[in-house]
């Protein structure tokens, strides 16, 4: 089955304590997202990338980072989170001319 | 500067009818537009697209319009059904495979 999956589902952690959402896509898309949701702010793409080693920002790229060392996977990283982190996530893979979600990691940062 | 607007938070229909749900953009790069549906507590999920060489793509009860001139779309729901509520999300790309940009989305509420 065709799926991007993301891991965890929920985490509750404090500020500044470094974490690392992961994301993995089964269906050899090249091209990977991450974004959050915020109420009344749509999905926001934080960063993407069109390729093994191949990254780039988003619009709200401030406080993440990524990195691309295989094609399936496109993990998240938060290395000082704070609590205007606190938000619901989302990656996405690219292809067929339609994106495809995971299920979401809402993030909490006390 | 939201690039992608979707005015209505939200929309009530009587099951049957037709929902319509509209979509402005202001930046004229884009040249693909996609609808998404989301369900609370999953991810979105990939309705139906519209490249801009295209007004109109169909897709059983849903059909997207786009206007160009207008820097307009609008997805159409014949007949509403009550699994039909959701939030649905607009997005339009400069180029395929690109940055996506979302609009805020539409709670669309289908009453039995």
């Amino acid at each position: 089955e065709a799926q991007v999956t993301q891991n965890p589902r929920y985490l509750i952690t404090v500020t500044g304590k470094k974490l690392t959402v992961t994301c993995s896509q089964n269906m050899n898309h090249e091209y990977m997202s991450w974004y959050r949701q915020d109420p009344g702010l749509g999905l926001r793409q934080i960063y993407y990338s069109m390729n093994v080693e191949v990254t780039d920002k988003g619009d709200v790229p401030e406080g993440y980072k990524v990195s691309r060392k295989e094609k399936r996977n496109f993990p998240l990283i938060l290395e000082s989170p704070s609590p205007n982190q606190t938000s619901l996530y989302f990656c996405a893979s690219w292809g067929n001319y339609e994106q495809f979600f995971g299920p979401g990691t809402r993030l909490t940062v006390l | 500067d939201q690039q992608v607007k979707q005015n209505s938070p939200s929309l009530s229909v009587q099951e049957g009818r037709i929902s319509i749900l509209n979509c402005d953009y202001t930046n004229s790069m884009f040249d693909y537009f996609l609808w998404y549906k989301k369900y609370p507590a999953e991810g979105p999920t990939f309705l139906i697209s519209i490249s801009s060489i295209k007004d109109k793509n169909e897709d059983g009860r849903f059909t997207v319009f786009l206007n160009k001139s207008a820097k307009h779309l609008s997805l159409h729901i014949v007949p509403s059904q009550p699994g039909d509520s959701a939030v649905y999300f607009c997005a339009a790309s400069a180029r395929y495979g690109n940055k996506l940009v979302f609009g805020a989305g539409t709670i669309l509420r289908v009453k039995s």
